[in-house]
């Protein structure tokens, strides 16, 4: 069992462009959760999917920001324009059906210049 | 608006030291509590959690109680190692559909040899 796993590990943008981020849960879970931690932060709620669809979408900023999980593939977090404000260690967590608790995945570090 | 906030930033113990974390919600609608450690440069590793019909609960080395009249969870951990020097994080989860879990903003325990 692999884990949930994210990637990249560290991304570097410049403002402007785009950053997707990609989480593939751990096997037999269908619920992806997505949260920003600044640094000396805790973890920020940002959506919550389960396959094709968006359960809970409140923690998420109105503009640039969007997720998906299809039906085939990982989950990907999309941030269109970056801007400096949005560095930050994005995680990913996903949890099996019926089951409260969520494993992590290690996490990407974007880094926006 | 919902909160998990935490007494004490910072804790600093002796190895061999009991520890105690504490944490404050404010939803008392919550119904299940989880703590996570989470190491530099890693995500939140999963130590123990409660539901809201426990008082309290036990595993290797880590007791985790609740106290629902005053809204208060805190993490015991017996002769403390300094392998446990992480940051803590309290984290409920709300009620109703949305599965998101809420985090406090962390606790750093440092384990003096």
């Amino acid at each position: 069992n692999a884990g949930v796993m994210q990637n990249p590990r560290h991304l570097v943008r410049r403002r402007g462009q785009e950053a997707r981020l990609r989480c593939s849960p751990m096997k037999g879970h269908s619920h992806v959760y997505w949260y920003r931690q600044l640094p000396e932060e805790g973890l920020k709620f940002m959506v919550y999917l389960q396959k094709e669809n968006i359960i809970d979408e409140s923690g998420m900023p109105k503009e640039r920001f969007s997720a998906e999980f299809p039906k085939e593939g990982p989950s990907i977090l999309r941030i269109q324009q970056v801007v400096r404000g949005d560095s930050a260690a994005y995680f990913c967590a996903s949890s099996p059906p019926g089951r409260n608790g969520y494993t992590f995945g290690s996490g990407t570090r974007l880094t926006v210049v | 608006g919902e909160s998990v906030g935490l007494h004490l930033p910072t804790l600093s113990v002796q190895e061999g030291d009991n520890s105690i974390i504490n944490c404050a919600y404010s939803n008392s609608a919550s119904d299940y509590f989880i703590w996570y450690k989470q190491e530099s440069g890693k995500g939140p590793q999963f130590i123990i959690d409660i539901r809201s019909n426990m008082d309290k609960r036990q595993g290797q080395r880590v007791t985790v109680l609740l106290n629902k009249t005053v809204k208060h969870l805190s993490l015991q951990i017996a002769a403390t190692q300094p392998g446990d020097s992480a940051v803590y994080f309290c984290a409920e989860k709300g009620g109703g559909a949305t599965n998101k879990l809420i985090f406090g903003t962390g606790t750093l325990l440092a384990v003096q040899p």
